[in-house]
């Protein structure tokens, strides 16, 4: 199994206070991603980074934002939570172009973060 | 842009039974195309992928080709299990991105 961690798991927090969730890799990917998944939307991206300090914006990136400071954390940050920001969370990793791995390219999951925004 | 449609669910099959998964994709370049598999409280696992057109890929009994003249992706097996009950989602990946389809969940009952 790939090495991807998420911190925290569960969190249950209150409208207008800041949030950040971490995922955290082993696998010294190039390409990592957060997600949210809400039922009869399937995955969305939020944002995704393909190196340190290099990030771009997902589908639904209102009201997120994301750092990168080293290859193995991204962390994704909910300024001022919103009770429509209330879902389940995923990371994922995936190799760049130029990586020598296992795969061709697949992106591999996280655990996932439940996040409540009451 | 790019996108994944599939059968919406529930389906629900008994053991043994044949199963079937729709997918369509719309891409603008070459995509690479994947299943993957969730059970609940879990994140996404990889079930099967394929890289170009005409090939298959398959894992645990589950098959799906790649038909680029059809743009379809399939997800078949020919004998479902209690054990294979779970949510089944369909991507693809462009230039570095991923596109999901918004899941089928499959009841097998005893």
């Amino acid at each position: 199994d790939a090495g991807i961690t998420q911190s925290p798991r569960h969190k249950v927090t209150e409208t207008g206070t800041p949030v950040t969730l971490r995922c955290h890799q082993t696998e010294n990917h190039r390409y990592m991603y957060w997600y949210r998944q809400d039922p009869g939307h399937g995955l969305r991206l939020i944002h995704y980074s393909y190196g340190v300090k290099d990030t771009d914006k997902g589908e639904v990136s209102d009201g997120y934002s994301v750092s990168r400071s080293k290859t193995e954390d991204f962390l994704l940050t909910l300024e001022s939570a919103t009770s429509s920001q209330t879902s389940v969370y995923f990371c994922a990793i995936s190799e760049g172009p130029h990586e020598r791995g296992r795969g061709l390219g697949e992106q591999y999951f996280g655990p996932g973060t439940r996040l409540t925004v009451t | 842009g790019d996108s994944v449609t599939q059968m919406e669910g529930p389906v629900t099959l008994s053991e043994e039974a044949f199963l079937t998964i729709n997918c369509t994709y719309t891409a603008t370049g070459y995509p690479s195309l994947f299943w993957y598999v969730q059970y609940p409280g879990e994140g996404l696992q990889l079930l099967l992928k394929a890289t170009k057109a005409d090939d298959k890929g398959s894992n645990k009994g589950f098959e799906a080709t790649y038909r680029k003249e059809t743009t379809s992706f399939h997800l078949e097996k020919g004998s479902v299990q209690v054990s294979d009950s779970a949510v089944y989602f369909c991507a693809l990946k462009d230039f570095n991105k991923f596109y999901f389809g918004s899941g089928t969940k499959l009841n097998v009952k005893p």
